[in-house]
């Protein structure tokens, strides 16, 4: 089955740095892959998505990449505030989506 | 939109009490999901429906946790025996495609 890998657990930056985050998946029948943003005490929220046959979408301050080649896709967060500071979700769907074991990120102001 | 709406937000329960969990999809979207979140394991899905029909529910842990979906508008997920290692946060997502819109979650502790 799917295997969804995420990188790093944890992500400290200044307020004004960029933030990326990094996951791979194992099924190369993997065609969606939607991120979210989860604060404290609420559901994950879907900030930003990416389908196979696209290898970028941005979004304001947020982009997504993906190399499908390499099975490969990142988040781009470019000037970080602090309200960005939340745990952040990969996921990848063949069938059923898996995700990743999220990213802690800290936004220092 | 009032969004996926969950019940109830937190239930402290004793070890061996049945737990049911509540969902109310969005209106109009097809699939609903149910996921479980833990420190230990993250996010999985437990069991997904299509038009109130349960399509996978492979992640259900045991046959201790069982989800119904009698129309449209809701949902249940209910847990009997409930166990300590249980204790969760337990989502409800809904969508007409992708991964859906999430629920505020069901904090659920079995002690």
């Amino acid at each position: 089955g799917e295997n969804v890998e995420q990188h790093p657990s944890t992500l400290s930056v200044q307020e004004g740095d960029s933030a990326v985050i990094k996951c791979t998946y194992s099924d190369s029948a993997s065609n969606y892959f939607p991120w979210y943003k989860q604060e404290l005490g609420k559901g994950p929220q879907l900030i930003i998505d990416i389908r196979s046959n696209v290898g970028e979408k941005k979004d304001q301050r947020i982009a997504v990449t993906l190399n499908k080649t390499a099975k490969h896709f990142s988040l781009h967060i470019t000037e970080t505030q602090p309200e960005d500071s939340a745990v952040y979700f990969c996921a990848a769907r063949p069938v059923k989506t898996i995700f990743g074991a999220g990213t802690r990120l800290f936004v220092k102001a | 939109d009032a969004g996926v709406i969950q019940s109830p937000r937190h239930e402290v329960t004793e070890m061996g009490q049945e737990v049911t969990l509540r969902c109310k999809p969005i209106s109009g979207h097809d699939y609903l999901f149910w996921y479980r979140q833990t420190m230990m394991r993250g996010l999985e899905l437990l069991i997904y429906f299509n038009n109130n029909v349960p399509i996978d529910d492979s992640g259900m842990p045991e046959d201790r946790f069982s989800a119904k979906m009698p129309n449209a508008s809701f949902s249940t997920l209910k847990i009997q025996p409930s166990e300590p290692r249980d204790s969760a946060v337990y989502f409800c997502a809904s969508s007409q495609s992708g991964t859906g819109d999430f629920g505020e979650g069901s904090w659920l502790t079995v002690v």
